[in-house]
């Protein structure tokens, strides 16, 4: 059964730094999207992304977040200059009809920002 | 303000017991309700989709319900496995007051002993 891929499982990473997490959605998906999940908190949303644009982005994602799908397979999420509060599980997530379908979610990218 | 609520936030249940787990939300108006799991450090897994129309979806030992009036939703596990300790998040899709996002709740944890 296709499945949506995502890694590094696990990166730590100083502060400052530039972090790319990458994920592999499954081929015949459409709409692409990034979640993040503090620990012991809810899942949030922060992009989505349709037909290679940026569809709808939450709060969360300011101009130290940028996503794209540079080869038409791998999708992307880059935090510029991490900061502490960035520490979470980033979950890629995608689906053929958007939010009215099913959504597919990776197995997460876990960030340690130290 | 949480627009999803879910209750309890833990519960622990004997192998083979079955169990309710309660929902109750006020994004309003809203599109579809869904249910998922998610074991510890992994990607949410669908187990149901709800449109405001329909009233009961089931999916092997899983049971949801909805009430759109009361916006109300419940999850019914019956003869419970080790393997359903996980947490499981009702998740509400909003029109597009809410930006058409996804909005979740932070989930019930679900222990089950042997």
């Amino acid at each position: 059964e296709p499945e949506v891929t995502q890694t590094p499982s696990h990166q730590v990473t100083q502060m400052g730094q530039e972090v790319i997490l990458r994920c592999v959605p499954i081929s015949n998906h459409l709409y692409f999207y990034w979640y993040r999940q503090i620990l012991g908190q809810k899942v949030e949303f922060l992009v989505s992304f349709y037909n290679n644009e940026i569809s709808e982005k939450s709060e969360i994602f300011d101009d130290q977040f940028s996503v794209e799908r540079p080869d038409g397979s791998n999708f992307t999420l880059k935090i510029r200059s991490t900061k502490l509060e960035d520490s979470a599980m980033y979950f890629c997530a995608g689906g053929m009809n958007g939010m009215a379908g099913e959504l597919f979610f990776g197995e997460g990218s876990r960030l340690t920002v130290l | 303000k949480n627009q999803v609520e879910q209750s309890p936030q833990s519960l622990i249940i004997l192998e083979g017991k079955n169990c309710t787990l309660q929902c109750n939300y006020t994004v309003s108006p809203f599109s579809n309700l869904r249910w998922y799991k998610q074991d510890t450090g992994r990607g949410p897994v669908s187990l149901t989709i709800m449109t405001f129309s329909e009233n009961t979806k089931s999916n092997g030992r899983y049971t949801a319900t909805l009430d759109a009036d009361t916006k109300q939703s419940s999850l019914h596990i019956t003869a419970s496995q080790l393997s359903d300790s996980a947490s499981y998040i009702c998740v509400v899709r909003g029109s597009m007051e809410y930006g058409n996002k996804l909005v979740f709740g932070a989930g019930t944890i679900l222990r089950v002993k042997s």
